[in-house]
């Protein structure tokens, strides 16, 4: 299945630390979303981005939509314990009404 | 607002078996999508209903199927049972169900973990 270039991987960080990942895409999308899953639960919609160039915050998550429309990435400034989690990219196109291509994901470890 | 549910949360059946799985909406939300989350393949789009209609599918093989019904609960259904389809199904509804801006914001509901064997 089509899946979106998501990068890290995995992060190991101490809490406190700023969090930068990001999404790459070989087609256009129309609008990008960030969410977070926790386990044993559903995706959490963080952010979401529907124009080139967009960036938005939300408290201590910042997001932005690429210029070329392929790209986008996610900071999250002085991380917390509760930020543990796996974080997803996921994009949507034009017409594509509510098919989302998600990212492979990044799993984020913050020590206390 | 209570948020999307699903039902059961956990299965376990055997290869050749079928299964149904239900999902409840966020109340007046109206298009409701299906998700597969593998640690293989990731979050994989199904499908999606939109006022009772098939309105997009993913590259899933025939033996997945869904319906929509008239108060926008959906159910989907998968024949034939192979161990892999042990997954986490995921179920999203939004407001609209159109690719402009919010309120077409998903919200998914906490999966239901089906086990194969």
């Amino acid at each position: 299945g089509q899946q979106l270039n998501q990068s890290p991987q995995s992060m190991f960080i101490q809490e406190g630390e700023d969090v930068s990942m990001n999404c790459t895409s070989s087609s256009i999308f129309n609008t990008w979303l960030w969410y977070k899953q926790e386990p044993g639960e559903g995706p959490v919609l963080l952010i979401a981005l529907y124009k080139a160039g967009e960036l938005t915050s939300n408290g201590r998550l910042t997001a932005q939509f690429g210029i070329t429309r392929k790209d986008s990435f996610l900071n999250i400034s002085a991380s917390i314990p509760s930020d543990v989690g796996i974080y997803f990219c996921a994009g949507r196109s034009h017409g594509a009404t509510n098919k989302l291509i998600f990212g492979t994901g990044t799993l984020l470890a913050v020590q206390p | 607002k209570a948020g999307v549910t699903q039902t059961p949360r956990y299965l376990i059946k055997t290869r050749g078996q079928q299964v149904t799985l239900s999902c409840s909406p966020i109340s007046g939300h109206r298009s409701v999508s299906w998700y597969q989350q593998t640690p293989g393949q990731g979050l994989q789009f199904l499908f999606e209903y939109f006022s009772e209609t098939q309105r997009n599918k993913g590259n899933f093989p025939g033996r997945f199927s869904g319906r929509q019904f008239s108060n926008s609960r959906s159910e989907m259904n998968v024949s034939t049972l192979e161990l892999g389809d042990s997954a986490l199904y995921l179920c999203a509804s939004s407001l609209a169900g159109t690719s402009g801006r919010a309120p077409d914001t998903q919200y998914f509901g906490p999966g239901t973990r089906l086990t194969v064997l």
